[in-house]
This record gives C-alpha cells, sequence and structure tokens, in this order.
C-alpha cells in the first residue's frame, strides 16, 4: 500500500499522559501536514513541514504539542499533559512538491488518522 | 476564517442529482473538495485553482467564481457510494510554497435507494 498510514489508529489516555503519534508520508511527498478534526467538524490545520523543516505552527498548537520530521520522511505528533480537549481524529497529510515532472500538484492525500480518547 | 458550505445536509434517491455550495469572505486562490465517511479519512475529490485550471473527478464537476469567492460541487446520477460528508478547503499559500486548508462547515449528504 503505498498511501499514507499513521499509527497508532486509536489510542485511549488518561488525563495527563503524554502520547505520540507518527505519520509515515507517501514516499515521494517532501511535504507533510498535520491538522485536528473534532466530531462534526472540518479538519483544522495544525502545523506543515517541508522536507524536516516546520515551516508553519497554527495558533492551535499551544506548547504542550511538538511536532518532528527528523529526517524528512516520517513525522510524530506529541502531545504531553492531555486533558480532555485534545480529544480528537488527528490527520496526517502529504503531498508533492511543485515542478515534479508531471508539473505543479496540488492535492494533499490523507492518512486514516489516529483518533485519540483523553478520559 | 472557515468557509460557510450549503446546504447543511441533503437526503438523495439513486440517480438524483445535487450541488453544494461553498462560501468564502476571504480571496480565493484555490478549492479542494473532498468526501468523507464516517471513520475514514478525507479522500480528494476535485481542485480548482484560480485561473481556472480544474482537476479531479470525471463523475463529479465543479466551478469556481473568484469573484463572488465561491465554489459549487456538482453531483449528477447519484450512486449510493456518493454517500458522506462533503467538505471544501480553500487553499492559502505557506512560508516555501505549501498549502493550508482551511475546511468548510461540511454537508452530509445520504444517497437511498
Amino acid at each position: 500500500d503505498t498511501g499514507v498510514s499513521q499509527n497508532p489508529r486509536h489510542k485511549i489516555t488518561k488525563r495527563g499522559q503524554n502520547v505520540t503519534f507518527r505519520c509515515d508520508p507517501i514516499s515521494e511527498h517532501n511535504r507533510l501536514y498535520w491538522y485536528r478534526q473534532t466530531l462534526g467538524q472540518g479538519p483544522e490545520f495544525l502545523t506543515y513541514f517541508q522536507n524536516e523543516a516546520q515551516l508553519e505552527k497554527s495558533r492551535l498548537l499551544s506548547d504542550r504539542f511538538s511536532a518532528e520530521r527528523p529526517k524528512g520522511s516520517f513525522s510524530t505528533l506529541e502531545i504531553q499533559r492531555t486533558e480532555q480537549g485534545d480529544s480528537a481524529m488527528y490527520l496526517c497529510a502529504s503531498r508533492w512538491d511543485r515542478g515534479v515532472a508531471g508539473g505543479p500538484r496540488y492535492e494533499q492525500f490523507f492518512g486514516p488518522g489516529t483518533r485519540l480518547t483523553v478520559l | 476564517q472557515q468557509p460557510v458550505q450549503s446546504p447543511q445536509a441533503v437526503i438523495l434517491r439513486e440517480g438524483e442529482d445535487a450541488v453544494i455550495n461553498c462560501s468564502s469572505s476571504k480571496a480565493l486562490y484555490s478549492v479542494h473538495w473532498y468526501r468523507q465517511k464516517h471513520g475514514e479519512a478525507p479522500v480528494f475529490l476535485m481542485i480548482l485553482l484560480k485561473g481556472g485550471e480544474q482537476k479531479g473527478h470525471d463523475k463529479i464537476s465543479a466551478s469556481f467564481n473568484e469573484k463572488k469567492q465561491q465554489s459549487s460541487l456538482y453531483l449528477t446520477a447519484s450512486q449510493l457510494s456518493y454517500s458522506g460528508t462533503y467538505f471544501c478547503g480553500t487553499g492559502h499559500i505557506l512560508t516555501g510554497g505549501g498549502n493550508k486548508l482551511t475546511f468548510g462547515t461540511g454537508t452530509q449528504l445520504k444517497v437511498e435507494l
């Protein structure tokens, strides 16, 4: 399967615990995005990487959230001292760079997400 | 600011047509349409770019009115598989050329026999 993969698919944790999610983008995609989606809402942008560089962070991303993409391939999203309000689906998406053979492409391909439940 | 979609929900009989609208208060650079089934990832359907370029699904069409800051998604001869929640996402260029999507409020579509 060459799509975006995310692990784990589900995570249940107690308030105050730390959690880490992993995203493996499509291999040739150098742009990677994290979104958060709560029930009944559309995904909300959290942060964005170009290769290993984190170039943009939303104000939604509090100090308890940190994301990395150490070698420009997979990415991790860590939430420290989880709160009940962190319960959501965390989605990862990846995209082609502009200028790849075939012309600029803008589609973001989403992974299946990690559903976090904070008790 | 989040784009507004209408209608919020629609029920169709198989074979009927539907239109989903997306309005933004900000100037649009690109509009992306996704369909999401319950518990699954959003699936890309269509992208419309400023200047008229359009890519996407061969059974679904869309329009993009830059002046009105609106986009519409047209679903014709609906099939059961069209059921899901449809989101429009407006694109904003980020540092380094990335593209942040701001998703709309969503439209729940159900196709029945």
